[in-house]
Order: structure tokens, then sequence, then C-alpha cells
């Protein structure tokens, strides 16, 4: 079947840097997305990594290796407004076109 | 350029009534998906529209869910008799190309609760 792992909850200080993991078990890998999400809002698109490396953004980055099933989320210098959800989705290929598969997401929470 | 928005954001509903929801993706995006999220649990995904066509709709629970999505625009979910379970936020989300680059643009929900 196809399952995806991240934490549940995360804590962390304003201006710090957090690291939110994501493990995945699927087959037909095309590809895994971070989204955000704040609470009653759209899931918004962070970061996208279809091969093996770091992928920069800002303040944001995420890592991605296939061959681990294994991807990470890095946040620098936090803000209080990113205290939100963070998602990991994998996108399958099954049947001629791709769909998303979700982990459970992450409830980020900054502190001052 | 207008995100993919839905109708209605909420909806209180008894168990066995119908319910219709509606999404409206970016315009232009030939690709549209409806996914489902029940408390405390993942977001899953229900089906996918191309224009008109359904592609793939592997995730729908059962039949008492049918989406449509006439003319390749719009798209609408009615759930027929609607039961307990069914209780949850129902997203659509949108994307230009289904390939590599196909970054999918989602709405904010509707919350669906059965009574």
């Amino acid at each position: 079947g196809q399952n995806i792992d991240q934490p549940t909850e995360m804590t962390a200080t304003e201006g710090a840097i957090v690291q939110i993991n994501c493990t995945y078990q699927t087959s037909g890998f095309n590809g895994l997305f971070w989204y955000q999400q704040h609470a009653g809002e759209a899931p918004t698109f962070l970061s996208y990594n279809v091969l093996d490396g770091l992928e920069e953004k800002g303040r944001f980055s995420s890592f991605l290796s296939r061959s681990k099933g294994y991807s990470y989320l890095l946040l620098k210098e936090l803000q209080m407004k990113d205290s939100a959800s963070y998602l990991c989705a994998v996108r399958v290929f099954s049947g001629g076109y791709n769909k998303l598969i979700f982990g459970a997401g992450t409830r980020l929470a900054v502190h001052p | 350029e207008a995100g993919v928005t839905q109708f209605p954001s909420h909806s209180v509903i008894e168990k066995g009534q119908t319910v219709t929801l509606r999404c409206d993706p970016i315009s232009g995006h030939d690709n549209l998906y409806w996914y489902r999220r029940v408390m405390g649990k993942e977001i899953k995904f229900l089906l996918h529209f191309v224009k008109e066509s359904k592609q793939d709709e592997s995730g729908m629970p059962n039949n008492r869910f049918l989406a449509e999505r006439t003319g390749g625009t719009y798209s609408t979910l009615k759930v027929q008799p609607a039961e307990l379970e069914d209780s949850g936020v129902y997203f659509c989300a949108s994307s230009h190309f289904n390939g590599p680059s196909g970054e999918q643009y989602f709405g904010p929900g509707t919350r669906l609760t059965v009574t």
C-alpha cells in the first residue's frame, strides 16, 4: 500500500531553525510536495522535489532521498506566522495519470 | 488571477439529506481534483477530472457520491443520502498540467457536518 509518515506536532522558537521529516513507502513515485496549511485555509504549495538533493527557496528548503524514501522540510529564521500544518504529499503515477497521496500533516507551533 | 473557489464554506445537514458542493477551478486548468479530510486523518484523494472526463475515481468511497464537471469548467460533488461518516472537509484542487510540473492549487475547502 501507500504510506506516508510525518510527526504529528512540533514546537520551535521564533528565529530558530526547524526540520520536519517525512518518510514514505509508495509505488509509482513521481515527485514529492510540501504544502503549508493555516487553520481553515487552503493548503498552499511550498516546494517540490523529484530528484535527490536540496531545493532552496528563501527561508524554506526541502530535501529528498529517493533511495531512502525520505524527505525533510527545513524552515529557517522562524516567524510567528509560520505556525501552521505542514503536509508532505507524494505524487504517484498510476493508470496513466498522477495523484497526490498525503501524510497526516505536522502541526508546527512557533513561540516567542 | 483568481484562485480555486469552493461553495459553500460550511454545510450542516441531517443524516439522509442531500448536499451538493461546488468547485470553480482556476481558469484554464484542465485538471480538477476532489479530496476529503476526515477529522484527524490525512487528506485523501477522491477523484480526478481532465476537462469533463473522469480520469480516476478510485478514491470515491461509495455510490452515494456523484461528481460531475459538465462543460469542463466548474465541478459539483453530490452526496446522497449523507451519512454521519461523510463529515469532513472537502477540498478541490486544479492544475494546468498533469506532468512533472503539475503543481496543484487548492481551494479553501467545504466543511461538511452531518448530524
